[in-house]
């Protein structure tokens, strides 16, 4: 297996710009989540769905946050406009349903100017 | 959600055994509790979990209080690849706090 895979690995933009992460889970997964890691707040979740359905997006920032998954192989977090304090390590993580043991990408880096 | 407990950092001999503690003293009966752990430049990677006995794999083990209200992982012979932030994680949802920094002394 591929594992989860997870595009750009870096990413460095101006403020205001728009950002857009993608995440392809592991074939057959049926859980998707995505999590956010700086040094102050350590690793937050954002958001996480369930067979294609945003189950909770309690921990996504404000609005400028929005992720969709339109099928279960694909799903993206964007960013619409970017501040320097989205900085941080965007991590996306699959799971088989309801078995607490999830799989993470290698994380996508995104420094705003 | 319950809150945990555990050291901010430790430090172990390489290839001596490495017990990491967890205290969740408000856990819920159905709660399952969930290890994970971060290597240095990655994503955090599964280690282990249970419900009420202990469970062995071939990561770790994981060694729960008769009353749920703590919980041991124990790696048998640690590594330097040991070396990394472990989580403690009770909950049907996977929560980081700030887990416990391993150091491993060669």
């Amino acid at each position: 297996d591929a594992g989860v895979i997870q595009s750009p690995r870096h990413e460095v933009t101006e403020m205001g710009q728009e950002v857009t992460l993608r995440c392809k889970p592991i074939s057959g997964h049926n859980s998707l989540f995505w999590y956010r890691q700086t040094m102050m707040r350590g690793l937050e979740l954002l958001i996480y769905f369930n067979n294609n359905v945003p189950i909770d997006d309690s921990g996504m920032p404000e609005d400028r946050f929005s992720a969709k998954m339109p099928n279960a192989s694909f799903s993206t977090l964007k960013i619409q406009p970017s501040e320097p304090r989205d900085s941080a390590v965007y991590f996306c993580a699959s799971s088989p349903q309801n078995t607490g043991e999830l799989f993470f990408g290698e994380g996508s880096r995104l420094t705003v100017l | 959600d319950a809150k945990t407990t555990q050291p901010n950092s430790m430090e172990s001999n390489e290839e001596e055994p490495v017990h990491l503690p967890c205290n969740h003293s408000t856990i819920s009966g159905t709660d399952y509790i969930h290890w994970y752990r971060q290597l240095p430049s990655q994503g955090p990677e599964y280690v282990i979990h249970g419900l009420t006995s202990n469970v062995n794999n071939r990561m770790a083990s994981l060694a729960i209080a008769e009353d749920r209200k703590s919980s041991t992982l124990i790696l048998h012979r640690a590594t330097l690849r040991d070396a990394a932030v472990y989580y403690c994680i009770p909950g049907d949802k996977i929560i980081f706090g700030k887990g416990t920094r391993l150091h491993i002394l060669p």
